[in-house]
Parts: C-alpha cells; sequence; structure tokens
C-alpha cells in the first residue's frame, strides 16, 4: 500500500552543523508535504510545508526540498541548536481520494551533540 | 496565537469502560483530524471532518466515533476501552479541506488498566 517513510531513525549532529533529514513516499498523487517536529510527550508542532508545484521551500533555518521524480522529500536544518532535538516526522497529502488524511511517515529522531 | 485545545490531557480508565476525548480546534478551522500515538510510534490517522461531515476515515476501531459538532469543536468517543487502547491521541485542526497548515494539540494521554 501506499506509505510515507524515512530512512534514518536516528541522526546524531553536532551543534552547529547542519542537519538533513530525509523521506521517502511511495504515493504519486501525494501534491501537499508538511514537516512536523515532536518533542517527548508533546504533540506534533508544524515547521514548512510544500506543494508539488514546488522543488524548494525556505524558512528559518530550515529548508525543504522535494523531488518528485524519486518521490524524495527532505529537511534541512541550518546550524543545528540543542533545542532542535526532536523527533521529525514528515507528513503528506494525496490528491485521488485522499480527502482529509495527513499520513505520518516514520520519524527520524535527531540528536544535537554539544 | 490561539492554538488547538485538547481535553483532557490525562485520562486513566478501566477496561472496558468508554471514554469521551475532546478537540477545540482554531478560531475560523473547519477541519479537524484524530491521530492515535502508541510509544515509539509514528501518529496514526483515525478519522477527519470538514464541515461537520466526515471527511476521511483511518483505522479507527468500531469500537470508536467521533463527530464535529456545530461550533466546529470534535468529539472522539471510545468504548468498550482495551489495555490496547492505551496511547497519545492527537487532535488537528485546518482551515479548508485542501492543502493547508494542519496545526496538533498537546494530545490527550489515554491509559487504560
Amino acid at each position: 500500500g501506499e506509505s510515507v517513510g524515512l530512512h534514518l531513525p536516528t541522526l546524531s549532529v553536532q551543534e552547529g552543523d547542519n542537519s538533513i533529514i530525509n523521506c521517502a513516499y511511495s504515493n504519486s498523487a501525494s501534491d501537499y508535504f508538511i514537516w512536523y517536529k515532536q518533542e517527548s510527550g508533546k504533540g506534533p508542532q508544524f515547521i514548512i510545508d510544500i506543494r508539488s508545484n514546488m522543488d524548494k521551500r525556505q524558512g528559518q533555518r530550515v529548508t525543504v526540498l522535494l523531488n518528485k521524480t524519486v518521490k524524495h522529500l527532505s529537511l534541512q536544518i541550518a546550524a543545528t541548536q540543542p533545542g532542535d532535538s526532536a523527533v521529525y516526522f514528515c507528513a503528506e497529502k494525496a490528491r485521488a481520494g485522499g480527502g482529509n488524511k495527513l499520513t505520518f511517515g516514520t520519524g527520524t529522531q535527531l540528536k544535537v551533540e554539544l | 496565537a490561539a492554538g488547538v485545545i485538547q481535553s483532557p490531557r490525562h485520562l486513566i480508565k478501566e477496561k472496558r469502560e468508554t471514554a469521551t476525548l475532546k478537540c477545540y480546534p482554531i478560531p475560523r478551522h473547519d477541519t479537524v483530524y484524530w491521530y492515535q500515538q502508541g510509544p515509539g510510534q509514528d501518529p496514526q490517522f483515525l478519522i477527519s471532518f470538514y464541515e461537520k461531515m466526515q471527511s476521511d476515515k483511518g483505522s479507527i476501531p468500531d469500537r470508536f466515533s467521533a463527530q464535529q459538532f456545530s461550533d466546529y469543536h470534535s468529539e472522539l468517543n471510545m468504548s468498550s476501552l482495551e489495555l490496547g487502547d492505551s496511547a497519545l491521541y492527537f487532535c488537528a485542526s485546518s482551515r479548508g479541506d485542501r492543502n493547508t497548515e494542519a496545526f496538533f494539540g498537546q494530545g490527550t494521554r489515554l491509559t487504560v488498566v
């Protein structure tokens, strides 16, 4: 079936380095993607979104890249800080029959080392 | 800014009991989503509503039901609770029924004993 998943379950980076979190999706009908950050015991926090008519979108210290050809999404965090430590999820919505359903992929635990 | 409000934050129930979780979306948001998240797992989509009508349905057990009311708040009703229902339950809201940002509440932690 269709799914969204991440390649790496845990990512460790040094403070100040850039982080790249990847996400693969298999539903070619997906046309909207959101990255969420989730801290332990808290709700997912919206970081950035991107629509399928875009390849790149930038926010504050974050950039999302979308490669529709290979169905790949990435989140880049610049100058990673200890406060960035959390689990990151990508989520997608599909055009065909998607309704209102955000499908989450497997999270990646980002650990920032001092 | 106002966020999604969920209540209660914590709930302890015994097996076979019922539970009702409430979600108050961000003002002017007309779409609500419900998710279940077990320990160390991804949020699993349960059900969503748009303009008070069910919009999409995921892996929601038949023992669960939900609705969205005229003021756009939503309630998730859970009956015949099982130990496996213990999880974090999140609600999210968005405006419109297509590609707009969805924001999550802080969740309700349900423990079934």
